[in-house]
């Protein structure tokens, strides 16, 4: 079973700065890892896929990098619409979430 | 584009059954280029994944759950469904059907989700 990791739980910044999320993986998923992001009382979205690709209509301020084990989401220049919780995905081996990353105002 | 709703009861009783359902829209769900699955979120944890299903028949689910969980299709009514017997406070969650394409095993359809606690 893979287990993942996200770090920190909680990130505090302010709008218009960068925000950088990590996620790690208990072993080498190659690139099979997404990102969501969750916002109250709405569908989760997807954000990237295959650790760097965006996904259709998401906006080039929100990047994904790494492979192997560790993995990055970086959000620049924040928005107000950017402050949420964000989860990573390995689909290497069946599905495993990470217990997300609540991004918020500071 | 596919088009996700969860429905059913808010409030299940500790030892019965929670049955939910998943309409699907914007495509046929005999569409056989697509999983079919159920993840949840407890209060205050992460995203965990429960089980899916193929219009193949095929089900797979997540081991920890396996023995309490039946996913099902209904193609008369584009739906699928979970239930999950014998259930405690601890399958107090809000609950997502969520889909993706056979070949690609991230989730790029979600539903908004549905809160199902467990309560005498």
């Amino acid at each position: 079973e893979i287990v993942m990791t996200q770090s920190p739980a909680t990130l505090s910044v302010s709008p218009g700065e960068r925000a950088t999320l990590s996620c790690r993986a208990s072993q080498s998923v190659s690139t099979n890892l997404a990102w969501y992001q969750l916002r109250p009382g709405q569908a989760p979205r997807l954000l990237i896929y295959g650790a760097y690709t965006r996904a259709t209509g998401i906006p080039a301020r929100f990047n994904g990098s790494g492979s192997g084990t560790e993995f990055t989401l970086t959000i620049s220049s924040l928005q107000s619409e950017d402050f949420a919780v964000y989860y990573c995905q390995q689909y290497n081996s069946w599905y495993a979430f990470g217990q997300g990353t609540k991004l918020e105002i500071k | 584009q596919v088009q996700l709703q969860e429905s059913g009861p808010g409030l299940v009783k500790p030892s019965q059954t929670l049955s939910l359902t998943c309409s699907v829209s914007g495509t046929s769900i005999n569409n056989d280029n697509y999983y079919w699955s159920w993840i949840r979120q407890p209060a205050g944890k992460g995203l965990e994944w429960i089980g899916r299903l193929s219009t193949s028949g095929s089900t797979n689910y997540n081991p920890s759950l396996k023995s309490r969980l039946i996913i099902s299709v209904d193609t008369s009514k584009n739906q699928f469904s979970l239930k999950l017997t014998s259930v405690t406070a601890a399958d107090t969650a809000v609950y997502y059907c969520a889909s993706h394409p056979l070949l690609q095993y991230y989730f790029d359809s979600w539903g908004q989700g549905t809160l199902v606690t467990v309560s005498s």
